[in-house]
C-alpha cells in the first residue's frame, strides 16, 4: 500500500526559505505513469495547487508561485521536495503532498495524499 | 483567484438528494475532465469522482458526477450525516491544476 509522508519543518521565519520533503513508501517515485504534487491549505481556507513533478524531472508550477518555488525529485531516496523562497505570513498553511493519477494532466486527479504538515511563518 | 466557482454552502436532511455545482468560465470545464474531492474536518481530501463521472472503488454509488457545458455537478443521493464535509471540484486549466472555491455541506 503506497503511503506519502511530509517532513515537518514547523516554524519558518519571514523572508526565509521553506523546505519540505515527501517520502514515498510502499511504492516507487520512479513511476512512468504517475506525477507527484504539492497542495496547500491556509487555515480555514480552500485548497491551492502549488506544483507537480514527474520522476524524469518535468515540472508544472502554479503561475502565482512560480517565481518562488522549486520542486525536485530524488529517485534514490524515493522522495520529492518543495522549496518556497521569501516566505511571509500568507504562506502559513497545511502543506500536502499527493500523487496525481490519470496520466496526462488533462485527466489528472489526486488519488493519494499525505496527512499534511502545518507550516507557520512567524518571527 | 479560482476560475471555478462553487456556492459556499449547501444543506439537506438525512436521505435527501443534494446537488453541488461548479461553474467555470471560458469553457474551462468543457475542455478538461472534472474531479470532485471530499474533505472531512481535519483530514486530507479524498477523491470522490474523477473523469467527470468515474467513481473510484470504495466510493458509495450515491455520489455521482456530471458535466454540462461550462458547469459540473456532484449529486449526493440519500444524504447521510457522515457526508458533512467540504467538497471541491478541480480541473486542469491552461497549464495549472485548479481547485474550486469549495462548498461546505451540512446535514440538518
Amino acid at each position: 500500500q503506497l503511503h506519502l509522508q511530509e517532513s515537518d519543518p514547523g516554524l519558518v521565519r519571514p523572508s526565509e526559505t521553506l523546505s519540505l520533503t515527501c517520502t514515498v513508501s510502499g511504492g516507487s517515485f520512479r513511476s512512468i505513469r504517475d506525477w507527484w504534487g504539492w497542495v496547500r491549505q491556509p487555515p480555514g481556507k480552500g485548497l491551492e495547487w502549488i506544483g507537480s513533478i514527474h520522476y524524469t524531472g518535468t515540472t508544472y508550477y502554479s503561475p502565482s508561485l512560480a517565481s518562488r518555488i522549486t520542486i525536485s525529485g530524488d529517485t534514490s531516496k524515493n522522495q520529492f521536495s518543495l522549496r518556497l523562497t521569501s516566505v511571509d505570513a500568507a504562506d502559513t498553511a497545511i502543506y500536502f503532498c499527493a500523487r496525481h493519477a490519470g496520466g496526462l494532466p488533462f485527466y489528472w486527479y489526486l488519488d493519494l495524499w499525505g496527512r499534511g504538515t502545518l507550516v507557520a511563518v512567524t518571527s | 483567484q479560482s476560475v471555478l466557482t462553487q456556492p459556499p454552502s449547501a444543506s439537506g436532511t438525512p436521505g435527501q438528494r443534494v446537488t453541488l455545482s461548479c461553474s467555470g468560465g471560458r469553457s474551462t470545464i468543457g475542455t478538461s475532465t472534472v474531479t470532485w474531492y471530499q474533505q472531512l474536518p481535519g483530514t486530507a481530501p479524498k477523491v470522490l469522482i474523477h473523469g467527470n463521472n468515474q467513481r473510484p472503488s470504495g466510493v458509495p454509488d450515491r455520489f455521482s458526477g456530471s458535466t454540462s457545458g461550462t458547469s459540473a455537478s456532484l449529486a449526493i443521493s440519500g444524504l447521510q450525516s457522515e457526508d458533512e464535509a467540504v467538497y471541491y471540484c478541480a480541473i486542469w486549466d491552461a497549464g495549472r491544476y485548479v481547485f474550486g472555491t469549495g462548498t461546505e455541506v451540512s446535514v440538518l
